[in-house]
């Protein structure tokens, strides 16, 4: 099984209330990803764990948090969301290692009102 | 800065023609080099990828691509497309233990 579930496929929210998006894989994949992809641009990678240690992009560093409970599971939360978060969210896992394949998920597209 | 280029936003071709989506990176050091599709409503999935050897590399479903090291890219080519392969392509590059980067995509239609 090499499936990568998102849930929710869609999410709604509201300028200012928070976000958590979930991400789940049957692999044991020790590596986990997020993304965002918005129209038109590259998917921009936000952060990824490997193991339990979290690697979070500089330019994005205070605007997504994420925990991994455990090695199947992995959140993205946004504190308080902006128009500027409207996007889908796409989740990827992979073994360690630069040459490694990712596997993603359907991901989730995120609108804010 | 580091970046991955794809030109062409977006490309068609008729059934039976050949392809070729362009790719091209800027990054110091060795890359790993990697070409996704996207079919609709799925997630993006692996059709090759390259990291040292033979600098054309065979993938799943005819594609191939070639790496040109003088030229800093990595097109993607499949010799007769055929309607399910209308898709989003996108490039990739990584090195050292960093997680990917991605390119924008090309969105390519193939009419019948």
């Amino acid at each position: 099984d090499t499936t990568v579930k998102q849930n929710p496929r869609y999410k709604l929210a509201r300028v200012g209330k928070p976000v958590n998006l979930i991400c789940s894989q049957t692999m044991n994949h020790d590596t986990m990803y997020w993304y965002q992809k918005k129209p038109n641009q590259a998917p921009k990678l936000l952060l990824f764990y490997y193991d339990k240690i979290l690697n979070r992009e500089a330019d994005t560093f205070e605007k997504f948090q994420s925990s991994r409970p455990n090695n199947s599971f992995c959140s993205l939360y946004i504190g308080s969301a902006g128009l500027e978060y409207s996007a889908m969210y796409l989740c990827a896992s992979s073994s360690w290692g630069a040459y490694a394949e990712q596997f993603f998920g359907p991901g989730t597209r995120l609108t804010v009102l | 800065a580091q970046s991955v280029t794809q030109p062409d936003a977006r490309v068609t071709v008729s059934e039976g023609a050949s392809l070729q989506l362009r790719c091209k990176y800027s990054y110091s050091g060795t890359p790993y080099l990697f070409w996704y599709v996207q079919y609709p409503r799925q997630g993006l999935q692996l059709l090759l990828k390259y990291y040292s050897g033979d600098p054309v590399v065979q993938g799943v479903n005819g594609f191939e691509a070639e790496f040109i090291k003088s030229n800093s890219s990595f097109h993607l080519r499949k010799a007769s497309v055929h309607w399910s392969d209308s898709a989003v392509y996108f490039c990739a590059v990584s090195y050292n233990n960093n997680a990917p980067r991605f390119g924008a995509g090309t969105k390519l239609s193939v009419k019948p």
